[in-house]
Parts: structure tokens; sequence; C-alpha cells
């Protein structure tokens, strides 16, 4: 069975710092993994995805992901965090042979000024 | 180019009172999925429709139902409601092929009382 793990149900991070939110998954075969973002009251907005190639994937707003087979991850990371960034981030992982998307839990980032 | 739409925004329902959700796709994109997603929660799969039909289901009662018209839009449909039924109920819309993004709608949040 497809499953998305975040492990975090918030994290907390000072402006101008690093921010890492994490997301582990299980899946069969190769993985199509998702991040998104909600802010309060709103949809989800696409941040990235990983389909195939360089492990290292670039986003929107700044957000990049790191793909790792070995360790099944597929951490969310920016290098300076932003008091906007503050938001509700989701780990998506798309189920190649039934077409659906598992979500995480989601983590609950905090970013002080 | 318009995203994704949902109406209403917000509704309020009582138990055992039957729900219709609308929901149009951004332009171009002939495959809507939706999803459930309780307070505190990550959004749940219910089911998706391409081409009209219902393509995949998600663990949901037969309550549950839904609709593709023509023109790519949606509907979903909820009998015989329960208070567990209040959620946000998010659309989202992608092509069909693999590796394609779903982009979200702005959901639709559902109150039953």
């Amino acid at each position: 069975a497809q499953s998305v793990a975040q492990p975090e149900d918030q994290v907390n991070v000072a402006e101008g710092n690093p921010l890492t939110v994490k997301c582990t998954y299980s899946v069969s075969g190769n993985p199509y993994l998702f991040w998104y973002v909600q802010y309060p009251n709103r949809g989800l907005q696409f941040l990235l995805k990983y389909i195939t190639g360089d492990n290292l994937v670039k986003g929107s707003y700044g957000f990049e992901a790191e793909f790792n087979k070995s360790q099944t991850s597929f951490h969310l990371k920016k290098p300076s965090a932003l008091v906007s960034d503050s938001a509700l981030y989701f780990c998506a992982v798309r189920d190649m042979d039934f077409n659906k998307f598992y979500f995480g839990s989601g983590t609950k980032l905090n970013v002080k000024p | 180019d318009a995203g994704v739409t949902q109406s209403p925004t917000h509704l309020i329902k009582t138990r055992g009172q039957q729900v219709t959700l609308r929901c149009s796709p951004k332009s171009g994109h002939d495959t809507v999925s939706w999803y459930q997603q309780a307070l505190g929660q990550g959004p749940q799969f219910i089911f998706q429709y391409y081409e009209e039909e219902e393509r995949q289901r998600g663990n949901f009662p037969d309550r549950f139902s839904g609709h593709q018209f023509p023109n790519y839009s949606s509907e979903l449909n909820v009998n015989a409601l329960l208070l567990g039924d209040s959620a946000l109920y998010l659309c989202a819309s992608s092509l069909v092929e693999w590796g394609e993004t779903q982009y979200f709608g702005p959901g639709t949040r559902l109150l039953v009382l």
C-alpha cells in the first residue's frame, strides 16, 4: 500500500534561517512525489514534484526538495525562511497503478520574525 | 487563465439532507478528483473522473457519488449527511497523463448540524 508520513506536526524556525520539513514515503515501484502548501481557509497550492531525474528538485517561492531513494525520503527545504512561509505543508505520493494521490497528515511551519 | 473554481464556498446542512458541490477545472484539464479534508488532517481521496466516468475510488461509502459533464466540470453529491461529513471538500484538476500535477480549488467548507 502507498503511504506518506510527515513525522513532525509542527516546525518552528526563525526568519532568515534554513528550514526543513520532513517526509518519508512507502510505494511499490517508482514514486511520483509532490509538495503542496495550504494557507488558512484556502486550497492547496503546488510547490514542486519529483518524477525522475535529478534528486534535487527546485520549485516555487525558493523551495526545493531532495529525493533520497535509499532513505525513502523527500524532505522540503528552503535556505532562508520568510515569515510569509508560515503555513501548512503537505507531502503527497501518486499511486502509479491506481492514479490516486495519498497525502501526509501535514506539517505546520511557523516562521518567527 | 482561470484556475480551478468551486461553489459554493460555504454550506450548512442538517443530518439526513443531501448536498451537491460543484467544480470547474483549470482550462485544458480533462480529469477531476475530489478530496475530503477533515479538520487537522490531510486530504483523503474520494474519487476521480475522466471522460465522464469514475476511474478510481477511495474508501468512501456509496452515499458519496459524482458526475462529470462534457465540458469536464464535475459535481460531488453526498446523500444522507452525517455529522462526520463536516469537512473541507477539495476539487483538483489535471491532465490524465502520468506525472501530471493536480491543481486544487479553494474548497467548499461543509458543516453538518
